[in-house]
């Protein structure tokens, strides 16, 4: 199985602030026949299933904010946040589906 | 508008069955796949299966093989997770969720959940 682990695992950051979180994978997640990253990244908030932020690494799922930003490849990724807003508390999750099982990281938990 | 509703979860003794049904509407079913996702309370997130949108290709992690089925009723927007002789370990929260179009081999983001059903294992 492909280890997904993300840091920090918990973070408390102040509105405004910029935040990057880190996910790496126990192996690369390239898809060299067709230059594809199969890694996600998923929100879930407290009480609702998660919503997914990106796919292909970095591509913004329709309707998510721009301070949202995502690159990497192979095996290491980055989520940003530009400007934390107050919606944004939440855990996130990276999830690599470039071979079964599906796995994600452990998460990160972001607190105001 | 776009939705997928879980239900049949409940509290079950540990050995015996329950069937987890997701019903799916807002977007044509037997074009996409579907998959069950599960977290355990206070814990990340865990893939346990998916069906290919035509049903006839089925994937489930290693832990739940020969235990736990997959199925899909395509005349009902229905998907299905049956789930046998369970152990205290499946306790979790079951989210359905629609997977990406053209992935193949269960290879798949999921781009909707719905809210979950709670299962419980416990004597």
């Amino acid at each position: 199985d492909i280890v997904m682990t993300q840091s920090p695992e918990s973070l408390a950051v102040f509105p405004g602030e910029r935040v990057t979180i880190s996910c790496k994978s126990s192996q690369s997640v390239l898809n060299s026949s067709n230059n594809k990253n199969y890694l996600a990244w998923y929100q879930q908030k407290p009480g609702q299933p998660p919503k997914l932020l990106f796919y292909w690494a970095s591509t913004r799922q329709y309707g998510d904010p721009d301070r949202f930003s995502s690159s990497g490849s192979g095996t290491d990724f980055t989520l940003t946040i530009s400007s934390l807003q107050s919606e944004d508390v939440a855990v996130y999750y990276c999830q690599q589906y470039y071979s079964l099982p599906i796995t994600f990281g452990q998460g990160t938990r972001l607190e105001i | 508008q776009l939705q997928v509703v879980e239900s049949g979860g409940g509290v079950v003794q540990p050995g015996r069955s329950l069937r987890l049904s997701c019903a799916a509407s807002g977007f044509p079913f037997t074009t996409y796949g579907m998959h069950w996702l599960r977290q355990a309370p206070g814990k990340g997130l865990e893939w346990v299966a998916g069906i290919s949108n035509d049903g006839l290709n089925k994937y489930f992690r290693d832990s739940v093989k020969g235990r736990f089925t997959i199925s899909r009723d395509d005349s009902k927007n229905t998907v299905y997770l049956q789930m046998n002789n369970v152990r205290p370990e499946d306790t979790a929260i079951y989210y359905c969720a629609k997977a990406n179009g053209w992935c193949t081999n269960g290879l798949c983001y999921q781009n909707w959940w719905g809210q979950g059903t709670l299962v419980i294992v416990s004597s």
